[in-house]
């Protein structure tokens, strides 16, 4: 199986500010089949970025994924006030199809 | 459009079982895999399976040990997922998630059925 850690756990931000989200495999992730999930309460996901750097239809620009192997991440260049939420990686090249624990991104 | 409608809250008290069920509208049903989620309270996402609605074929997370079941009724479009020898730590909001072929991502998700095991 393959374990997805993000990281932060946390990130403290504020409108207009970069965030630099982190999500590291614990072995490689073939074909970049690595995806970023957007999560609010009371909501479905929303699918962000898949094969770890293409956005999803109807993302904004402003958020974008880079990474290959173990380390991937996702990075929002200025962070608009509906973007505080909590986002996840997972990984869909093998079964199971395993998600990182999350990363709270909240309004500092 | 496309749309992915769960059943409604559900409370049971542990040992019992569950059936929940994740009805597809505005696509063609038996041409996509449908994944089950969950999120527990202080935990992330957990996948806990997948089923192939055209061949019936489905495959589970080895942590829920032979609990878990997937169905589906390809004359309604919907898949069920029952859960048995339901615990506390089985609460949860369970989500049920579309995918257009192996290696792709979860496109569409329900919006998701919570699930509340106390005695």
């Amino acid at each position: 199986e393959i374990v997805l850690t993000q990281s932060p756990a946390t990130l403290s931000l504020s409108p207009g500010e970069r965030a630099t989200l982190s999500c590291r495999a614990s072995q490689s992730v073939g074909g970049t089949y690595l995806a970023w999930y957007q999560h609010k309460p009371g909501q479905a996901p929303r699918l962000l970025i898949f094969d770890a750097s293409t956005r999803a239809t109807g993302i904004p620009h402003r958020f974008s994924g880079s990474g290959s192997g173990t380390d991937f991440t996702l990075t929002i260049s200025r962070l608009e006030p509906e973007d505080f939420a909590v986002y996840y990686c997972q990984q869909y090249d093998s079964s199971p199809e395993t998600f990182g624990q999350g990363t709270r991104l909240e309004i500092k | 459009q496309v749309q992915l409608v769960q059943s409604g809250a559900e409370v049971r008290k542990p040992g019992a079982s569950v059936k929940l069920s994740c009805k597809a509208s505005g696509f063609t049903f038996t041409n996509y895999y449908i994944h089950w989620v969950r999120l527990a309270p202080g935990h992330g996402l957990e996948w806990m399976g997948i089923i192939n609605p055209s061949s019936g074929v489905t495959m589970s997370a080895q942590n829920f040990q032979g609990r878990l079941t997937f169905t589906r009724d390809t004359s309604t479009g919907t898949v069920y997922m029952e859960l048995s020898s339901l615990r506390s730590e089985d609460t949860a909001v369970y989500y049920c998630g579309r995918v257009a072929a192996v290696r792709t991502p979860i496109d569409y998700w329900g919006q998701g059925t919570l699930l509340t095991v106390s005695s």
